[in-house]
């Protein structure tokens, strides 16, 4: 079964300050990657998707992830944040029987 | 509007009194998926349906039951809710393409508490 590890509980920023959350993944076959982003109040909205092709996905709001399958790695960047990036960010994979499996979550506070 | 709904929104009950929380999509998904979310743990998949009268456990399936005799409606129900199923819970869709390996679409959730 897959597992998604997600390593950092809380990040706090500074207003254009760089982002980089970090995802770690288990699984030994074919996968597919995502980041979603719960902003406070609001249900869970996709950010990125990852499944086959460019390694380097770009999604809405500036944000862009990296697949390093050496690494089992998706982790989410962006080079400037704004305080309305302030939110919950879920990475989340599939694997081959396409049971969809969550991170524990980051919570991202970004201080104007 | 495409959109997933759920009520209600907010919910307080006692121990042991059933209670239904509906789901209801308006995309003509064939996927739908109800998760619980708890601080820490993040979401954990409750149960899913890939298509009408077929349904599956998730990774927490215990106190919970679900339907789905129509395509856009995925009932949950608590049939003897305990504090333990205290929660954050969201509904989610996705189209027969791809399964799960389609975008999910989540439901504004529903906050339970259970006394």
């Amino acid at each position: 079964a897959q597992s998604v590890s997600q390593h950092n509980h809380h990040v706090i920023l500074s207003e254009a300050a760089s982002l980089e959350l970090g995802c770690n993944y288990s699984y030994g076959g074919t996968v597919n990657l995502f980041w979603y982003v719960q902003y406070p109040g609001q249900h869970l909205q996709l950010l990125l998707k990852y499944f086959s092709g460019d390694p380097l996905v770009k999604g809405i709001k500036g944000f862009e992830a990296e697949f390093i399958k050496s690494k089992f790695s998706f982790n989410l960047r962006k080079p400037s944040v704004q305080w309305s990036d302030t939110a919950e960010y879920f990475c989340a994979v599939t694997g081959a029987n396409s049971k969809l499996t969550f991170g524990k979550g980051i919570t991202l506070s970004v201080r104007p | 509007e495409a959109q997933v709904t759920q009520n209600p929104r907010y919910l307080i009950t006692v121990t042991g009194k059933k209670l239904t929380v509906t789901c209801s999509q308006n995309m003509n998904h064939e996927y739908m998926s109800w998760y619980r979310q708890d601080p820490g743990l993040g979401l954990r998949q409750i149960y899913y349906s890939m298509n009408v009268e077929v349904t599956d456990k998730g990774d927490v399936p215990e106190g919970y039951k679900v339907s789905r005799k129509e395509k856009r409606n995925f009932p949950l129900i608590l049939e003897s809710p305990s504090p333990n199923q205290t929660s954050l819970y969201f509904c989610a869709s996705s189209s027969g393409r791809g399964g799960f390996t389609d975008t999910q679409y989540f439901g504004p959730g529903t906050r339970l508490t259970v006394l």
